[in-house]
């Protein structure tokens, strides 16, 4: 059963520099597999913004209202997949999930989830 | 503003349904399937149901979903207050090439 551990992460993180964010799979290879590797923030109080995903084969792609902001990448002998986003704002403070994806014959789907890393933007 | 519109709030007694709708557009609900997402305070989304109305994996059947046009809706039967949460609906946006999200409807069960 695959599984998704975030690690923890810088929590407080100052205006206009890069947050990172970074999570581990167990239970599946990365690299394996038709899989998506996501990432999902939710501000406080409210909902869910997809940011973006790597393939398996190492093609990412991202929201375009982050996209010249944001990177993912993986490193496939860890099995893990990294979030980072640069120029943060406060605007960017969230809790930030992983999450597999599915993305079969364009069904679209998130499971399971990471536990969630808090981030504060904040000076 | 979320591109998919959810009611903010619902509530409904121990042992009554309640319905929680998903409101798109042709860009997206119409043409695309549907998952759904529950979040139980301080912890992560959980997949609810996938491709409209599947459910998966340790759901139970009072747990259902159907769509219909630009609307889905949720549909939770003999509530339980283990079930107070915020759900979510979630679908792929082609004219904004995204994945969307609704805003969330927080379900009490007084």
């Amino acid at each position: 059963q695959v599984q998704l551990q975030q690690e923890p992460g810088p929590g407080l993180v100052k205006p206009s520099q890069t947050l990172s964010v970074t999570c581990t799979v167990s239970g599946g290879s990365i690299r394996s597999g038709s899989w998506y590797w996501s990432w999902i923030r939710q501000r406080p109080g409210k909902g869910l913004e997809w940011i973006g995903y790597i393939y398996s084969s190492g093609t990412a792609s991202y929201n375009p209202s982050l996209k010249t902001r944001v990177s993912i990448s993986a490193d496939t002998t860890k099995n893990q997949f990294s979030l980072r986003l640069t120029s943060v704002t406060a605007a960017d403070t969230a809790m930030y999930f992983c999450a597999r994806e599915n993305r079969d014959s364009g069904i679209i789907w998130f499971d399971p989830w990471g536990q969630g890393t808090l981030v504060t933007v904040s000076s | 503003q979320s591109v998919l519109t959810q009611p903010p709030s619902v509530s409904a007694a121990p042992g009554e349904k309640v319905t929680i709708s998903c409101s798109g557009s042709s860009s997206n609900v119409e043409n695309h399937f549907v998952s759904w997402y529950q979040q139980l305070p301080g912890t992560a989304p959980r997949l609810l149901i996938y491709e409209d109305n599947k459910r998966t994996s340790g759901i139970p059947e009072r747990f259902s979903a159907s769509k219909s046009a630009t609307s889905a809706t949720l549909v939770i039967s003999g509530l339980q207050t283990g079930d107070e949460a915020d759900y979510y609906c979630g679908t792929w946006d082609y004219s904004l090439s995204v994945v969307v999200f609704g805003g969330g409807t927080k379900l009490t069960v007084l």
